[in-house]
């Protein structure tokens, strides 16, 4: 149980285009996810909190109108990435808080390469 | 707010022995407390959690943790290494009146033959 889907896995896109990540949470329902974005050998940064059915919450300095986040349903949140630019070229991850609204349980990732 | 703090970017040890991965929080109320595994380009994986009652958890692939309110600590721990433990490891915390959770900078765990 608890298992979070992440499509896609990789993504190459070029510079200017926007481009959007799926994260679905395949055995729960879950009101609740995250969406982090992770630099090479480094921690997990919370980028912001998404909430089925109410706008997203965003970490401080991050950029709602270029990260846009929807969560329409309880299964599915969305990240995309608008206008992206090489600086955008990062490992996304999304979470999912479980139904004892108690543990994250983390998609598989997405690496995007912005070219 | 909280914060976690892994003292360690890098752990060694030898296939077979005992390892020991370091974690320290601060929460300004009552915390929960996970460990998380991740393999190269790959996600987190859960390994353990601390949320109520007995101090010494237990999780995924023999791993187990102990918490210590005094000592605001939740060492990660296993009897006897495998190579295949070789990975990145975070500890994280959140206060039980908060969804957010905090990572710490995460500790490399290489396991020798």
């Amino acid at each position: 149980g608890a298992v979070v889907s992440q499509h896609p896995s990789r993504v190459i896109c070029k510079s200017g285009t926007s481009v959007k990540i799926e994260c679905r949470s395949l055995d729960f329902q879950a009101t609740t996810m995250f969406w982090y974005r992770q630099f090479p050998k480094q921690s997990l940064m919370l980028m912001a909190t998404s909430n089925e059915g109410s706008k997203a919450t965003y970490e401080q300095g991050v950029e709602k109108d270029k990260f846009l986040i929807n969560h329409a349903s309880l299964t599915l949140s969305t990240l995309t990435v608008t206008s992206a630019h090489p600086e955008d070229s990062s490992f996304y991850i999304c979470s999912a808080l479980g139904q004892a609204q108690e543990t994250q349980y983390f998609g598989p990732g997405t690496r995007l390469l912005v070219l | 707010a909280q914060s976690v703090a892994q003292p360690e970017d890098q752990v060694n040890v030898a296939e077979g022995n005992p390892l020991t991965v370091k974690c320290t929080y601060s929460v300004s109320g009552n915390p929960y407390l996970f460990w998380y595994v991740q393999y190269p380009n790959r996600g987190l994986q859960f390994l353990l959690k601390y949320i109520t009652g007995d101090n010494l958890v237990k999780g995924s692939y023999g791993f187990e943790a102990e918490f210590n309110k005094s000592q605001t600590s939740f060492h990660l721990k296993k009897p006897s290494a495998l190579v295949s433990d070789s990975a990145l490891y975070f500890c994280a915390v959140r206060d039980i009146e908060d969804n957010d959770m905090r990572f710490g900078a995460g500790t490399r765990l290489t396991v020798k033959p």
